[in-house]
């Protein structure tokens, strides 16, 4: 079975700050990684993916995210903080042994930038 | 708009009532989803359609939930007999052809908020 885990319900950084929202992952063989964005009564936005090749993988909005094997995380990053970037950040994954191609969530990140 | 739209947007009805929610995909994509997400909590995966055809379903989907995409465009999912514990906020992605793309995003749309009195 794949599984997402999000350890950090709530992240607080300063605006200009770097920023990270941290992700593990649990699937047996190769995953696909995502990160989504979800802004108060919008819809789940996507903002990137992982499928293979270079570990450093750049989205939407300035935001990248960093796959790491033998630590199974799929950490979001960004090098400076806004205030707009204030929201929901969910984790996904799929693939693995079992080509699955429905998403497994993580429970979600809740990023809030302080100006 | 050429998104992923959802319609209604909001529900409420009484415990024991049917509903039906409506999904219309992003016009190319032939891969569809439906998830529900309650409170708190990451979207849980219910079912996907590739063109007409429901190719997963969740244990999830209880036998009084059903989905159809009839002509492999627009989606229904209906719940029968609806429980307070149906509320939920039910959403609907859609995705290209992964014979182009290994892992295509899914693109969701806003989402029907069902509330169950």
């Amino acid at each position: 079975a794949q599984s997402v885990a999000q350890p950090e319900d709530q992240v607080n950084v300063a605006e200009g700050n770097p920023l990270t929202v941290k992700c593990t992952y649990s699937v047996s063989g190769n995953p696909y990684l995502f990160w989504y964005v979800q802004y108060p009564n919008r819809g789940l936005q996507f903002l990137l993916k992982y499928i293979t090749g270079d570990n450093l993988v750049k989205g939407s909005y300035g935001f990248e995210a960093e796959f790491n094997k033998s630590q199974t995380s799929f950490h979001l990053k960004k090098p400076s903080a806004l205030v707009s970037d204030s929201a929901l950040y969910f984790c996904a994954v799929s693939g693995g042994d079992t080509g699955r191609r429905a998403l497994t969530f993580g429970s979600g990140t809740r990023l809030q930038v302080q100006p | 708009d050429t998104g992923v739209s959802q319609d209604p947007r909001h529900k409420i009805t009484k415990r024991g009532q049917n509903v039906t929610f409506r999904c219309d995909p992003i016009s190319e994509h032939n891969r569809l989803y439906w998830y529900r997400q309650t409170l708190g909590q990451g979207p849980e995966f219910l079912t996907y359609f590739q063109n007409e055809a429901q190719l997963e379903k969740s244990r999830l989907l209880s036998d009084r939930f059903s989905a159809e995409r009839p002509k492999g465009s627009f989606s229904t999912l209906e719940i029968q007999r609806t429980e307070q514990g149906d509320s939920a906020m039910y959403l609907c992605a859609s995705s290209s052809n992964p014979m182009r793309d290994r892992a295509p995003g899914q693109y969701f749309g806003p989402g029907t908020r069902l509330t169950v009195t």
